[in-house]
């Protein structure tokens, strides 16, 4: 079955580490999101990419860092410089010509 | 900017009750309205959208009309489930703005039996 698969679900990270949560696609959508979730509270955009090889800063992007080597890949790295990365990180694609946003099942990320 | 403003929750009804949650919009151009569904622990996954004025999504159950004069897209179902308790999100995107969706903050809606 096509969808989005990120892992891992859960993960913990300690201060002053990097960590990177993977996230792959098999729909052959051409767009890819990342965004943060914070517990009552809406989306914020981290970083999307439209086209494998080029990506653009969302609203939050600051201590983040992603790439875009492959169409079905778009990797993100939560770095040392994120000062409150706890977080419930969602990724989605969007198929050209679509508005419609298809969702991985989330990474839960926890500093301890 | 665009932004999307929800109805605060959270929303407890008895099940078979009627459900209402209200969304609002502001935007620059002439965004596509969705509604999003999440499960405890879980992604997003459409509910359902619409693309122009007056228009009407539906799906299980769910509605929602494209009130370009009120700038709106309110969520209803006559009965309510309780395998229906979730966080709904309301949402718009535009083909202009490279895809890019616009999240309320969610209404957590807790159904019991």
């Amino acid at each position: 079955d096509g969808g989005i698969t990120q892992s891992p679900k859960y993960l913990f990270r300690k201060e002053g580490q990097n960590v990177t949560l993977s996230c792959e696609q098999n729909l052959n959508h051409d767009a890819m999101y990342w965004y943060r979730q914070d517990p009552g509270q809406g989306l914020r955009l981290i970083y999307y990419s439209q086209i494998v090889n080029d990506f653009q800063k969302g609203d939050i992007a600051e201590g983040y860092s992603v790439s875009r080597e492959k169409k079905e890949s778009f990797p993100l790295t939560v770095t040392s410089a994120q000062k409150n990365p706890t977080a419930f990180y969602l990724c989605a694609s969007r198929k050209t010509g679509g508005l419609e946003a298809f969702f991985g099942q989330g990474t839960r990320l926890t500093v301890v | 900017g665009d932004s999307v403003t929800q109805m605060e929750g959270p929303v407890t009804l008895s099940e078979e009750a009627f459900l209402t949650i209200n969304c609002t919009y502001t935007a620059t151009g002439y965004p596509s309205l969705f509604w999003y569904v999440q499960y405890p622990g879980e992604g997003l996954q459409l509910l359902l959208k619409a693309t122009k004025a007056d228009d009407k999504g539906s799906n299980k159950g769910f509605e929602a009309t494209y009130r370009k004069e009120t700038t709106s897209f309110h969520l209803e179902k006559g009965s309510v489930q309780v395998s229906d308790s979730a966080v709904y999100f309301c949402a718009l995107a535009y083909d202009t703005n490279a895809g890019k969706s616009t999240f309320g903050d969610g209404t957590t809606l807790t159904v019991k039996p």
